[in-house]
């Protein structure tokens, strides 16, 4: 069966300080890879996507990049964090349809919460 | 872009009543997805539904797609307190890589 996971589940970071979340999945290959931020009480933000390796799209400008160096895995980093980068971060999987195209629903990682101070 | 509009926000309700979540898209899709999300916990899928006028049910859970497949809607029936959480939903359109989330619903069961 397929298992997605996400480290760490939860870190505070001080501003200007790096960061790197990873995230794998086991039991598919070739999935769609996703990084979402939630903030506290608020909706999911798409932050990357990738549909294969070294292959990502950026869907908002930040400070924030996403690297994919194997095939089932996905990483999220920043340089320099900053407040405005607390949340709740969330990598998820699907698989592919035509075209590369998302054929079902996503599949979440436990998430890693991040304060910034 | 696609946006996917969903409304309440919050919805509070009395155990035993009824609750009702509403997804409007600006374009048409291919498919709408329904997660939740349990408070302190990741989302979680519940269904999805592709077809024009499909009705899905899950035990007290009714999921409906729009005729037009520019909306949809999670009702609840005899809300009970393990149905507190974020309800989201997700919709696609054809040609995209991904779905677009709705904001959410937060139900809140009151005993």
């Amino acid at each position: 069966s397929q298992t997605i996971h996400q480290w760490p589940a939860t870190l505070v970071q001080p501003v200007g300080s790096p960061l790197s979340l990873e995230c794998t999945v086991e039991g598919t290959s070739n999935p769609n890879l996703y990084w979402y931020r939630q903030a506290a009480g608020r909706g999911l933000q798409l932050l990357f996507y990738s549909i294969g390796i070294d292959q990502i799209s950026s869907e908002v400008p930040q400070n924030l990049s996403a690297s994919r160096p194997q095939d089932r895995q996905f990483i999220l980093s920043s340089k320099k964090l900053l407040l405005s980068d607390s949340g709740f971060y969330l990598c998820a999987w699907s698989e592919k349809g035509a075209g590369g195209r998302v054929a079902g629903e996503l599949f979440f990682g436990e998430g890693s919460r991040l304060t910034v101070l | 872009g696609q946006q996917v509009m969903q409304i309440p926000q919050y919805q509070h309700v009395q155990e035993g009543e009824d609750f009702t979540t509403y997804c409007n898209s600006s374009t048409t899709l291919s498919n709408i997805q329904w997660y939740k999300q349990r408070p302190g916990g990741h989302p979680v899928f519940l269904i999805q539904l592709v077809k024009s006028g499909e009705v899905k049910k899950q035990k007290r859970l009714t999921f409906q797609f729009g005729e037009a497949k520019k909306n949809s809607s999670l009702h609840i029936t005899a809300t009970q307190t393990t149905d507190v959480g974020t309800y989201f939903c997700a919709g696609q359109v054809g040609g995209s890589y991904i779905p677009t989330f709705g904001r959410g619903t937060s139900l809140i069961v009151h005993p």
